[in-house]
């Protein structure tokens, strides 16, 4: 069973960065998949922030590129996320998971493109305050 | 970039049927065959319910369906039940980015 657990500090200062890690236990990073980020504020809906191959190969939210850093250590079996100059705005629960950008089909013995979170961390609150 | 379009609340009664949609552009919704829909209780992580428009991981009820209509998809709930009452988010793949919906609150009546 693939499980994803998110760690981190749950205070920031406003203009500092934010940095989580997620290390993930029943499967090998090094094995494949890609691994993401989301994060939901309080109250609201789900942004994806960006995600990251176990070749290092990454893409972000555009309206978040210019401050995220996703990178992935497979000797640790973990990716962390790095958002700098954050505000209250980026106050949220943080949630990690694992994204399936295709799969083979066993019924038509064919790779399938998809694309999907299937499993997730519990998440972590992060609080943007002085 | 603007969430998808979700209705903020629908509710039902027991045994009826529920439909959420999920408006999107032909950038989104309308372009990829890559609508996913995630479940999420009140301080749970979200759960993935239905992906690829239409198809269900194993061990989702088959009272979960999806489908797509142009632009817009859609998550219909049979049966329901009292523990279907959630939070439910539509997700789209748009060419190199992944576009949530803005969430819609089911109440099982």
């Amino acid at each position: 069973q693939v499980q994803l657990q998110e760690s981190g500090p749950g205070l920031v200062k406003p203009s500092e960065t934010l940095s989580l890690t997620c290390a993930v236990s029943g499967y090998s990073i090094s094995s494949g998949y890609y691994w993401g980020w989301i994060r939901q504020p309080p109250g609201k809906g789900l942004e994806w922030i960006g995600s990251i191959y176990h070749s290092g190969s990454t893409y972000y939210n555009p309206s978040l590129k210019s401050r995220v850093t996703i990178s992935v250590d497979t000797s640790k079996n973990q990716f962390s996320l790095k958002l700098s100059s954050v505000t209250a705005a980026d106050t949220a629960v943080y949630y990690c998971a694992r994204l399936i950008r295709g799969y083979y089909d066993i019924l038509t013995g064919s790779y399938e493109d998809a694309y999907y979170f299937d499993y997730w961390g519990q998440g972590t609150l992060v609080t943007v305050s002085s | 970039q603007s969430a998808l379009t979700q209705p903020r609340s629908v509710s039902g009664s027991p045994g009826q049927s529920v439909t959420i949609s999920c408006t999107g552009t032909s950038s989104d919704v309308g372009g990829y065959n890559y609508v996913s829909w995630y479940q999420q209780h009140p301080g749970k992580a979200p759960k993935l319910m239905i992906y690829d428009v239409s198809k269900r991981p194993s061990g989702v009820p088959d009272r979960f369906s999806g489908s797509k209509s142009g632009n817009t998809a859609s998550l219909t709930i049979s049966g329901l039940q009292a523990e279907d009452e959630a939070d439910y988010y539509c997700c789209s793949y748009a060419g190199s980015y992944h576009r949530f919906g803005g969430g819609t609150k089911l109440t099982v009546l």
